[in-house]
Parts: structure tokens; sequence; C-alpha cells
């Protein structure tokens, strides 16, 4: 059981070029999230999907795209990419609902700077 | 305002030590996970409680909903267990979570 896995775990980007960070899970969750961790801060949630085909902004989502096409896969896309995105960045998932089985799991980050 | 706050933010203790970590919070809340985060590396999730207690190991955490407020507790601590414990909370709407900043524990030899 692999859990949640993103790729790459580190990439240096220039300014203004785009990528796509790849989170899969195998667990058959229906909630995805992606986050950003900025040193001295908590994580930022960046958008989230609550199933196939759904797809939701969260606190900070400009400069960020998301498409959830498929129940394990959940692509972050960075159009233009600029110095403010430099982060380490999580995907996460879990099941639907209030019970002992929705524990979040969480991805190794994804560790992007952008000079 | 954060909605999350942890406190101490930085805890440095000698090996053996009882080392207590609080979250408070001020929504209401499903869930509650204490979440470890080793230099450089993943989050893994240590616990996901709702009322009480739980217990793994030397780890132990507790919760008191009326109280809106929970404690990590590690006892006799290892350097393996330097690391940076995050407490998230489930709001009771809503589908994210609210997360502290972190406290950073350093466990010397």
């Amino acid at each position: 059981n692999a859990g949640v896995t993103q790729t790459p775990k580190f990439r240096i980007l220039k300014i203004g070029q785009s990528m796509t960070l790849q989170c899969t899970q195998d667990m058959n969750h229906n909630y995805m999230y992606w986050y950003r961790q900025d040193p001295g801060m908590g994580l930022k949630l960046i958008y989230y999907s609550v199933g196939a085909g759904i797809t939701d902004k969260g606190e900070v989502p400009n400069g960020y795209n998301v498409s959830r096409s498929t129940t394990e896969d959940f692509p972050l896309r960075l159009e233009l990419a600029a110095p403010s995105q430099t982060s380490v960045y999580f995907c996460a998932s879990r099941l639907r609902g209030q019970g002992l089985n929705t524990e979040a799991f969480f991805g190794q980050g994804t560790r992007l700077t952008v000079v | 305002k954060n909605e999350v706050e942890q406190s101490p933010q930085n805890l440095t203790a000698q090996e053996g030590e009882f080392i207590t970590i609080n979250c408070s919070y001020s929504v209401g809340i499903s869930a509650l996970h204490w979440l470890q985060q080793h230099p450089g590396g993943g989050i893994v999730s240590l616990f996901m409680l709702s009322s009480g207690k739980k217990k793994h190991g030397r780890l132990i955490a507790t919760i008191n909903i009326q109280e809106k407020h929970s404690s990590l507790h590690i006892t006799a601590s290892h350097p393996r267990d330097s690391a940076v414990y995050i407490c998230a909370v489930r709001p009771t709407t809503g589908n994210q979570f609210y997360f502290g900043t972190g406290t950073s524990l350093t466990v010397i030899p």
C-alpha cells in the first residue's frame, strides 16, 4: 500500500516556467488536498477536491490550477512560476465522513524553488 | 487570528525527559490530528482523536472538547523524536483542516 505519492521531490524552476506537481493515492480516498508550507507558517490550503470531477479553491489558489479526472490523481499546475511560489508543497487525502477511518494521509512533499 | 495555536514554538529537552506540547483551537471540531514532520521530510499522522486519550508506544495524545484543548505527550524522549509536531483540526463544517504553526522539538543526547 503506497499511500500518497508525490513527484517530483525537488524542482528548480525559472520565473515564467510552468510545471505540474503530481499526486496520486491508492486508498480510494474521496477527498484530496494541496497545501503549501512556508517557513514559520502553518500549512495553507491551495485547492481541494471532494471527488472526481469536483475541485474547489482554498485560501491561496492564485497562480495555481488543479484537475481531478480520476479518484486516484490530483495534479497541481503552476502556469507562470513566480518567486513567491517557492515553497514546500504537500498533497493529502482522506475518506469522506467523520468516522475513525477518515484519518488524513500526507505525501512526502515537493520542494520547489523559483529563481 | 489563527484558529489553531500551539505552544511552545520551540522546545529543547534532554534525552529521557517527559515532553508536553499543547494545542488550543477556537472552532467546533469533528477531529483533531497530531502530525510529525522530520527535517526535510514528509508529514506523518501520529493520532486522530475526537475525544479522550490515545496512546501509541511512548506517545500519548489527549483532548478536552469542552475546553478546546489537546496535548501531545512524549515519555522517555529520545533524539529520534526530534521533529516538528503539528496540530491540525477538522471543523464540524467545511471540508478542510486548520493547522497550527508547529512545535519544533530537539532532544539532546
